[in-house]
């Protein structure tokens, strides 16, 4: 049962434009949301947070949307830059319990 | 502060062969976590320690054991290995979450485990 979804597998986008990444969960029991950011030979690094109670939360280039009625989180990166290209796993907890990751978006950003 | 840190880097066992697997925290940091990730996935929750007790887990059989000690740092233990447990070991760490809160989790760069 795959409580986080990540549907697209990668995304390409060019340098200064907006890069959109999405996440689809299935339990309501989630409290709080995160996106992790990850390059090869590293582990994964936490990018941005959100609480269920809030639909957005910005920090720099990197905002992340939450609908909770949609059951949908994003992510978006503006601008783009190269050296934003890596994996980028959107996760899920209840209650500061265990992380539920998706699958991940490997993200290229073309200069 | 050195972050979290695993050993080994990589490592290559033999179906049926036992392997331990280790964690350091990050300073002042008294949870941790472990996850696996396969190939294309995303990292999956193994079982979390704190207090050198197993506080929560996750669904995986109980070849995969685990602990904890006193100066926080863990041991990831999986016995009779197969061909799908070939994957990236990685630890967490964090301090532990209240009630209603959430204590973001700090990872360490992994553990390739190669099974042959």
């Amino acid at each position: 049962d795959q409580q986080v979804k990540q549907n697209s597998p990668s995304l390409s986008v060019q340098e200064g434009r907006i890069s959109i990444l999405n996440c689809d969960y299935t339990n309501s029991m989630f409290d709080y949301f995160l996106w992790y950011k990850k390059y090869p030979a590293e582990g994964p690094t936490f990018l941005i947070s959100i609480s269920s109670i809030k639909d957005k939360n910005e920090d720099g280039r990197f905002t992340v949307f939450l609908n909770k009625s949609a059951k949908h989180l994003s992510l978006h990166i503006v601008p783009s830059q190269p050296g934003d290209s890596a994996v980028y796993f959107c996760a899920a907890t209840e209650y500061g319990n265990k992380l539920v990751f998706g699958a991940g978006t490997i993200l290229r950003v073309k200069s | 502060d050195a972050g979290v840190t695993q050993s080994p880097t990589h490592l290559i066992k033999t179906r049926g062969q036992q392997v331990t697997l280790r964690c350091s925290p990050k300073s002042g940091h008294d949870t941790v976590s472990w996850y696996q990730q396969a190939l294309g996935q995303g990292p999956q929750f193994i079982f979390q320690y704190y207090e050198e007790e197993e506080r929560q887990r996750g669904n995986f059989p109980d070849r995969f054991s685990g602990h904890q000690f006193p100066n926080y740092s863990s041991e990831l233990n999986v016995n009779a290995l197969l061909l799908g447990d070939s994957a990236l070991y990685l630890c967490a760490s964090s301090p532990l979450p209240g009630p209603s809160s959430y204590n973001e989790q700090f990872f360490g760069p992994g553990t390739r485990l190669t099974v042959l």
